[in-house]
Order: structure tokens, then sequence, then C-alpha cells
């Protein structure tokens, strides 16, 4: 069965960086793209960007161009998502999702990223 | 961007009864929509995607409609586990696919 699991939830502090894992079982990785979606506290869901593992192109939200590095680990079927300068309002959970810019029928569980000084 | 906008924020539905979800999209997104339940604590589940198509294993008391810019979801027989969010989502344009901001389904 298709899971996608992800790493430990991170307290950090303004300015810092967070890098979430998202390993990936039951599917050949290589063959879908994985999505990165946050939901910060009580609100909607909001795209990040994607990547695809294939062909190693990424594609980021504006508003994040700037602070976001999606990276993949065909080796291990895990990806990254790496963000700096890291501000209050970037508290939030992270997901990981199967696929590219589509729907997601596989998520990860989620990643609590609370960032306080 | 596309702009998706869900109502009503909240809905109040007495179990057995049928709860309709509304989504409307700023511009055409043609029939590239899903729709999602999200339960507190838990990741977005997929119900429906390209508009009316049911996910694997979602129950047939959940259906969806609309193309364009506006969209429907159908909770038919409404159950006590059906109580959660629900979120649609575009994906016409896909950079940046957006969410609208979501119905909360009380029972």
């Amino acid at each position: 069965q298709v899971q996608l699991v992800q790493s430990g939830g991170e307290v950090k502090k303004p300015g810092a960086s967070v890098k979430v894992s998202c390993k990936a079982s039951g599917y050949t990785f290589s063959n879908y793209g994985i999505s990165w979606v946050r939901q910060a506290p009580g609100q909607g869901l909001e795209w990040m960007g994607s990547i695809s593992p294939y062909h190693v192109d990424t594609t980021y939200a504006q508003k994040f161009q700037d602070r976001v590095t999606m990276t993949t680990d065909k080796s291990t079927s895990t990806a990254y998502m790496e963000l700096t300068t890291l501000r209050s309002d970037d508290t939030a959970v992270y997901y990981c999702a199967r696929g590219g810019s589509t729907w997601y029928a596989y998520w990860g569980q989620g990643t609590l990223v609370t960032v306080s000084s | 961007e596309i702009v998706m906008t869900q109502s009503p924020a909240t809905l109040s539905v007495s179990p057995g009864e049928r709860a309709t979800l509304s989504c409307r999209a700023s511009q055409s997104v043609r029939s590239n929509l899903a729709w999602y339940q999200q339960k507190p604590g838990q990741a977005p589940r997929l119900l429906i995607y390209d508009a009316s198509v049911r996910a694997i294993g979602i129950p047939v008391r959940f259906s969806g409609s609309g193309s364009g810019t506006e969209f429907t979801l159908t909770i038919s027989g409404l159950q006590s586990e059906d109580h959660a969010q629900y979120f649609c989502q575009q994906y016409q344009q896909r950079h940046p696919s957006t969410f609208g901001q979501g119905t909360k389904v009380e029972i």
C-alpha cells in the first residue's frame, strides 16, 4: 500500500531554517511527483510547490519562491522540503502529497513546525 | 491565481439529512476540481476528483457536480462520521493549485 511517512515535529526560532522529510513506499517513487501543502492553525490549505522525482523539475508558489527548496533522493525514495528565514506565521502543519499539480489521493501524516522565540 | 470561494463557512445538518456544499472559482477551471474531507488532527482525505469522480473507497453518499466556475459536493444521508471540514481544490491552473477556505459540517 502507498505510504508517505514524514519526519517529526520541529521547534525553530525566527530566522532559522527547517527541513522536513517525506519517505515514500508502496509505489515506484520516480513515477510520481511530490507536492507540499501547509496548513496554519485553524486555517485552510496552502499549496507550496511540487517536484518531479524523475525529471527533478521543481515548481514553487510565488509566495515561497525565495525561501523554499524541494529535493528528492531517489535512492531512499525520500522527498525533502526546506524552508529558510522562518517567521512566526510559518507555524503550520506541513504535508507532503503524492502528485504534481493535480489531485492528491495520498498524503503524509503531517509535520508540525512551530516558529517561536 | 485562481481564487476558490466556499460556502457556507459552517453547515449544521441532522443525521440522515442531505448536506449541500458549494465551491466557486474566480475563473473557469473546467472540471479540474477535487473535494477533500479533513477531520481534526488528520491529513485531508480525497473524496472526489475531476469534479464528479468518486475516489477509491469513498461511499456513494458523497457526490460531486458542476463545471466551469460553480461546483457542489452533496452528502446524502449524513452520518455522524461525516462531521468534518471539507475543502475544494482547483488544478486547472497548476502553478499554483489553490484551495478553498473550507466548509465545516456540524451534525
